[in-house]
């Protein structure tokens, strides 16, 4: 069965880069037709969809941080990425990397980053 | 963005009560709407796709139906594990939204 697991620094200083990654397990990003994206979630409130990468690399991005996304696969590691740049007090949350075209049906167990000095 | 509303934001109830959620979305999505559960400090779990689809394993007391702009998810018989908080998601328009969520608590 395929599961997801985040990965990365917990704390980011503002104006830094956010950098996250996903392992994933028991299938592979590189073959097949599988859609992968970041969600995040500040504390106490909703979910926002980040963006997604397709098993080609082709990226669709949340028009509210296209300027400062990036994701991206490493094939050989079978994961996928995200760099979130320019980061202030309003990106600290806890990121979710998920599976799925239009559900997200596998989502990994969240990772909280905060951003702070 | 198609804009996610969700009512009400939080309801009080009962194991054995029936429970409905509406969901209703800022221009037509089709069927093109996911609900989901989220229990604290954990990552959320889909429910059913494609508005009235129930997910692999997720018990029969759950049930969502809908079209176009509005959406309702219900819960036949509440139970103690079913307290949680609950999302709706569109995927018919990029970027996806989801709704702000329902908190189902104890009366």
């Amino acid at each position: 069965q395929v599961q997801l697991h985040e990965s990365g620094p917990g704390l980011v200083k503002p104006s830094q880069t956010l950098s996250l990654t996903c392992t994933v397990s028991g299938a592979s990003i590189s073959s097949g037709s599988y859609y992968w994206s970041w969600i995040r979630q500040p504390a106490g409130e909703g979910l926002e969809w980040i963006g997604r990468i397709y098993t080609t690399g082709s990226t669709n991005y949340n028009p509210s941080l296209r300027s400062r996304v990036t994701i991206s696969l490493d094939t050989s590691k079978n994961q996928f990425s995200l760099k979130l740049s320019s980061v202030t007090a309003a990106d600290t949350a806890v990121y979710y990397c998920a599976h799925g075209w239009g559900a997200f049906d596998i989502w990994g167990q969240g990772t909280m980053v905060t951003v702070s000095s | 963005d198609i804009q996610m509303t969700q009512s009400p934001s939080s309801l009080s109830a009962s194991v054995g009560d029936r429970v409905t959620i509406t969901c209703q979305a800022s221009q037509d999505i089709n069927n093109h709407l996911n609900w989901y559960q989220q229990k604290p400090g954990k990552a959320p779990k889909l429910l059913i796709y494609d508005a009235y689809n129930l997910e692999t394993g997720v018990p029969s007391r759950f049930s969502g139906r809908g079209s176009g702009t509005d959406f309702t998810f219900s819960i036949s018989s509440l139970q103690p594990e079913d307290f949680a908080t609950y999302y709706c998601q569109q995927y018919d328009n990029l970027p996806f939204t989801f709704g702000p969520g329902t908190k189902v608590d104890f009366k």
